[in-house]
């Protein structure tokens, strides 16, 4: 158990709609990163939020969005889904780099698989 | 530009035996971090091992270590002793720079084990 949680594991939805995928990161971890999971293209970053601010963007669409809440928790929201959106998305957090204390290592949630039919 | 490169198709092990996995990377930042994943097919992503740029010992964890070749910005992974619960995707990411623990990751290696 890497102790990011994240919420729903499946979601199954039509064309055109929105969902919202939720994460909970370790205790302690200011940051969490959102990336993409799809069979063609790999593990993909989407963003990065660090204490509530988004701290780096990658290739992510206009259609999505994310925040970080106070309490640390984030969401991630897809909305106009296409079916090229079904995909695996995973959360993931880490604590900071201190010196040779940690690795940077990112921990990852299960991942929330979602099925755009 | 392809940060990360694994270009080795899927791969059938016999148990009990190494297998080691290829990865190159590109990066012009000299503080960067390596990092080998495992995505069993349950779907979560483990994480396996490191090694910092600066870093003058090949990492080991258990039965994985890692090839490090700084000069030709290889990082390969190998498995000593193979087990059937190795069979998964393997993944190599980099961490450029220090203070910000982003990840890019390559398209990952197919293994599976066979007794």
């Amino acid at each position: 158990d890497s102790g990011v949680t994240q919420t729903p594991k499946h979601l199954i939805t039509a064309t055109g709609q929105r969902v919202t995928l939720r994460c909970s990161p370790r205790s302690g971890d200011l940051s969490v990163y959102w990336y993409q999971q799809s069979l063609d293209q790999g593990l993909q970053f989407l963003i990065q939020y660090y204490n509530g601010e988004e701290r780096a963007k990658g290739n992510i669409l206009e259609r999505f969005s994310a925040q970080q809440f106070p309490d640390l928790h984030s969401e991630l929201n897809l909305s106009s889904l296409e079916l090229g959106d079904s995909a695996l998305y995973f959360c993931a957090s880490s604590a900071p780099l201190v010196g040779h204390l940690n690795t940077g290592e990112l921990f990852f949630g299960e991942g929330s698989r979602l099925t755009v039919l | 530009a392809q940060k990360i490169t694994q270009t080795q198709p899927g791969m059938f092990v016999q148990e009990k035996e190494a297998v080691t996995l290829d990865c190159t990377y590109d990066t012009s930042d000299p503080s960067y971090g390596l990092f080998w994943y495992k995505q069993p097919s349950s779907g979560e992503m483990i994480f396996l091992i490191y090694q910092g740029s600066y870093d003058q010992q090949n990492a080991t964890e258990g039965r994985y270590s890692l090839n490090f070749q700084k000069a030709r910005k290889s990082a390969n992974l190998v498995i000593s002793a193979s087990q059937l619960g190795d069979s998964a995707m393997y993944f190599c990411a980099m961490r450029e720079g220090y203070g910000n623990n982003r990840l890019a990751f390559g398209k990952g290696n197919q293994v599976v084990v066979i007794p």
